[in-house]
């Protein structure tokens, strides 16, 4: 079945960047799928961060756009996620997951995700 | 920015039918997904465009969509059903993914 794993510093200190790496195991990244990724700030509801398609097209948060970098690397079967210049308000845990269909035809809409990983921004 | 409304809490006996209702003004174009989140676990999809139930997922779950507002329904709820629910679509342009701010599903 597919699984998700996602790692990465668990503690970024302010201003920093929050770097996190999302493993897929269990089917191929490397045709018709999106990652996702989601965040939630302890005790609030769900963000949508952004998606990078297998392709690498990317697709951000607007809100978030001008700090999020999102890649994906096919040979680790691997995406990544990079959040630069971090405050407390980017304390949450980080899921990703992963969407199935084609570009342009379906709405990439989570599917199978990673169990999450905090992720504290605090001096 | 895009914003989908859904009510903070909806409480339930067991046994009753659960409606969690989320609207927003592209829904009557775009499709409504619905997540359920029971504590310290991650989401998992219940239903997909609009009415369309996942395998593994259970009967008493279902979706509809009128207008501009999207509903989950829990037919006979469970006390295993508590939990978030979070309904999920996209702007009209299609580029923007947003999350309900989500309900609490008590059910006791």
């Amino acid at each position: 079945q597919v699984q998700l794993q996602e790692s990465g510093p668990g503690l970024v200190r302010p201003s920093g960047t929050l770097s996190l790496t999302c493993a897929v195991s269990g089917a191929s990244i490397s045709s018709n799928n999106w990652c996702i990724w989601v965040r939630q700030p302890p005790g609030k509801g769900l963000e949508w961060i952004g998606e990078i398609y297998h392709s690498g097209s990317t697709n951000y948060n607007p809100s978030l756009k001008s700090r999020v970098t999102m890649t994906v690397d096919k040979s680790k079967s691997q995406f990544s996620l990079k959040l630069s210049s971090v405050t407390a308000a980017d304390t949450a845990v980080y899921y990703c997951a992963r969407a199935d269909g084609i570009f342009g035809v379906v709405t990439p809409h989570p599917q199978y995700w990673g169990q999450g990983t905090l992720v504290t921004v605090s001096s | 920015s895009y914003e989908l409304t859904q009510p903070p809490s909806v409480s339930v006996s067991p046994g009753q039918t659960a409606r969690i209702t989320c609207s927003g003004d592209a829904l009557p174009k775009k499709y409504a997904y619905w997540y359920q989140q029971k504590s310290g676990q991650a989401p998992v999809l219940v239903i997909y465009e609009d009415s369309k139930r996942p395998s593994g997922i259970p009967e008493r779950f279902s979706g509809s969509s009128s207008g501009t507002m999207a509903t989950l329904t829990v037919s006979g709820a469970q006390v295993e059903d508590e939990a978030d629910y979070y309904c999920y679509s996209t702007d009209s342009s299609g580029n923007d993914r947003v999350f309900g701010g989500g309900t609490k599903l008590t059910v006791l």
